[in-house]
């Protein structure tokens, strides 16, 4: 069984670095055949795809144009996780964030494992 | 970006009855390699989403088969055949046919 469990700060000022981590047991950060993902979700924007890292013989990642000049999604093999860092945020990025593997299928794009959620407040 | 809509957005039904989820998107989602990245998820209150159908129609592991989705190209549905109370929450189609992936707005089922 696949579980996902997220640790970070629920609060982080404006102007700065949003960093959280998802670590992965039951599954391999390294997998060949699953993509690990980050998602938001406020009530102003709904559920929102931030960006993923993957392994296929190399490491790459996809990212939203939403956020691509913000957020870098890196894995850890010695850890089995993967971290967000989103910089530069304002109080529009203040959200639950998730993780969430994308796995079954074969495609990696269904999301079937998720984090429980952070909720994260930029704010002062 | 495509964008998902959803009908309706709120939904209110009777235990044992039926209920049944519109979603449609601005473009089609066949991807070049012929699959259509349609998902379903259920978000109970205070809880992550949880996937319940994928490419349009498969279930995933430990759905019950009470849930089905059907459609093709632009136009989705998911459908419960007899609603239990377990089913309440908020409904969301989702596409990974092309970057960013995209939800829809959600629809909210709760019990008349």
């Amino acid at each position: 069984q696949v579980q996902l469990q997220q640790s970070g700060p629920g609060q982080v000022q404006p102007s700065q670095t949003l960093s959280l981590t998802c670590a992965i047991s039951g599954d391999s950060v390294s997998s060949n055949s699953a993509a690990w993902n980050w998602i938001r979700q406020s009530p102003s924007r709904g559920l929102e795809w931030l960006g993923r890292t993957f392994y296929r013989s190399k490491w790459d990642n996809d990212y939203a144009v939403s956020v691509k000049s913000r957020i870098t999604i890196i894995p850890d093999t010695s850890k089995n996780q993967f971290s967000l860092h989103l910089n530069s945020v304002t109080p529009e990025d203040t959200a639950v964030y998730f993780c969430a593997r994308g796995g079954v299928g074969g495609s990696a794009t269904e999301f079937d494992y998720w984090g429980q959620g952070t909720l994260v407040t930029v704010s002062a | 970006d495509i964008v998902m809509t959803q009908t309706p957005l709120s939904s209110p039904v009777t235990l044992g009855q039926p209920a049944s989820i519109s979603c449609r998107s601005s473009q089609s989602l066949v991807h070049s390699n012929g699959n259509t990245y349609l998902s379903w998820l259920q978000q109970r209150p205070g809880q992550p989403p949880r996937l319940l159908i994928y490419k349009i129609s498969h279930r995933f592991s430990g759905v019950p088969d009470r849930f089905s989705g059907s459609g093709a190209g632009t136009d989705f549905t998911l459908k419960i055949s007899r609603v239990e109370a377990e089913d309440v929450g908020v409904y969301y189609c989702m596409q990974a046919t092309q970057f960013p992936f995209t939800f829809g707005p959600g629809t909210k089922v709760d019990i008349k």
